[in-house]
């Protein structure tokens, strides 16, 4: 099984900051990786698929980066609408999730 | 646009079958484009991928829970369903149905989910 950690856990950020998240595959999933935001009793929604291709719809200020085994998700300056919960995921071999980061108001 | 709706019983009892179905609307299964997938959510957790069924019936369980799992399709209803057998308390979660980004790839990002449905196993 593949492996995803994420990290932090939790991050306390302000409107305006430029935001990192990382996530790390315990073997190399190429660029099979996605990331999703969710908000409190809501489905998941995908911000970026294949390391870096943003969802159509998706701000801008949502990006990310990576391949192998460690990838980024950065927003560049935080927006209000996007204190919420993010995973990664991968699916180079069938299906896993990271165990999320909660972005907090800091 | 393609839309997924879960429907099923709110509480099951320990150790009975738990059932769901998604109905899918906006778009036709057996049109072969995509594997269609079960995705769960306990409170406060992480995601957790269940399994994946084609329109021809054709299946992958996730091997934790492919002992319990059956995921069956109805393509005249346009609807997938999922059983899981012997359920105890860590079974009580949102569940989720939901559509890979990218057609006639069984391993894939979502881009398309219901809004999911709570199940809580309890007596």
């Amino acid at each position: 099984d593949i492996q995803m950690t994420q990290s932090p856990s939790t991050l306390s950020a302000s409107v305006g900051d430029r935001v990192t998240i990382t996530c790390r595959a315990s073997q190399s999933i190429s660029s099979w990786l996605a990331w999703y935001q969710q908000k409190p009793g809501k489905a998941p929604k995908l911000l970026i698929y294949k390391a870096s291709s943003l969802e159509s719809g998706v701000p801008s200020r949502f990006s990310g980066s990576g391949s192998g085994t460690e990838f980024t998700l950065t927003i560049s300056s935080l927006q209000p609408d996007d204190f919420a919960t993010y995973y990664c995921q991968q699916y180079n071999s069938y299906l896993t999730f990271g165990g999320g980061t909660k972005v907090e108001i800091k | 646009q393609v839309q997924l709706q879960e429907s099923g019983p709110g509480l099951v009892k320990p150790s009975q079958t738990l059932s769901l179905t998604c109905t899918v609307s906006g778009g036709s299964i057996s049109s072969g484009d995509y594997y269609w997938s079960w995705i769960r959510q306990p409170p406060g957790k992480g995601l957790e991928w269940i399994g994946y069924i084609y329109y021809s019936g054709s299946t992958y369980y996730n091997p934790s829970l492919k002992s319990r799992v059956t995921i069956s399709v109805d393509t005249s209803k346009n609807q997938f369903s999922l059983k899981l057998s012997s359920v105890t308390a860590a079974d009580t979660a949102v569940y989720y149905c939901a559509r890979p980004n990218t057609a006639m790839r069984p391993w894939d990002a979502f881009d398309i989910w219901g809004q999911g449905t709570m199940v809580t196993v309890s007596s």
